[in-house]
């Protein structure tokens, strides 16, 4: 079946260090994947989207890479702050059609502590 | 421009009753995708509409239906409601693809959190 695995386990790091989270897929072949991150009770908020001829991409602090081979794809915060604590989720987009249909990973919680 | 509004924000029904959750996607967007998200579950796609038609559809019973406007409004409902139901109803619109690069990108609303009793 198809499957988006995230750390489930919390994440804690010391702010300042980079935080490196994890999103493993199978039985997909994505034309591209997405970062969100959630705050809690708030709805998510898009951070970054990377297409399958993508290896790297990066905002500010924020980069992600993206392996087709390894289906698999790292998202990192450099310089991690405490307002950086949050629940990042991975998307693909599973739609058959030109539409929207994102199956999200079960989210990565980290906590950056100051 | 305004984000993504859900009406209402939190909501407590009974086993047994129904419920209709409303949601206004950012001005110009035409496709709305609904979502649910439970701790269990984690979030999940509902449906997503687009010019008033559904466009795909996720692996949920019958008791959970949808429909679009044509200012583009959606709204969700959610028939003979169970305790499972509780979650947060999350709604989220994007640009049509092709005009806008980042079309793939959903603007999620705050979401309503529906408690069954």
């Amino acid at each position: 079946s198809q499957k988006i695995e995230q750390n489930s386990e919390a994440l804690n790091i010391q702010e300042g260090k980079t935080a490196t989270l994890t999103c493993n897929y199978t039985n997909y072949s994505p034309a591209y994947l997405q970062w969100y991150r959630q705050d809690p009770g708030r709805g998510p908020v898009f951070l970054l989207l990377i297409r399958e001829n993508e290896k790297e991409k990066r905002k500010e602090r924020l980069k992600v890479t993206f392996d087709t081979t390894l289906k698999q794809s790292l998202f990192h915060i450099t310089a991690s702050q405490p307002a950086d604590s949050a629940t990042y989720l991975c998307a693909l987009d599973i739609s058959p059609n030109a539409g929207n249909m994102l199956t999200f990973g079960g989210g990565t919680r980290l906590m950056v502590k100051p | 421009k305004a984000g993504v509004t859900q009406t209402p924000r939190y909501l407590i029904k009974t086993r047994g009753q129904q419920v209709t959750l409303s949601c206004s996607p950012i001005s110009g967007h035409r496709s709305v995708s609904w979502y649910q998200q439970t701790p269990g579950q984690g979030l999940q796609f509902l449906f997503e509409y687009f010019s008033e038609t559904q466009r795909n559809k996720g692996n949920f019973p019958g008791r959970f239906s949808g429909r679009q406007f044509s200012n583009s409004r959606s709204e969700m409902n959610v028939s003979t409601l169970e305790l499972g139901d509780s979650a947060l109803y999350l709604c989220a619109s994007s640009q049509p693809r092709g005009l806008d690069l980042a079309q793939e990108t959903q603007y999620f609303g705050p979401g309503t959190r529906l408690l069954v009793l």
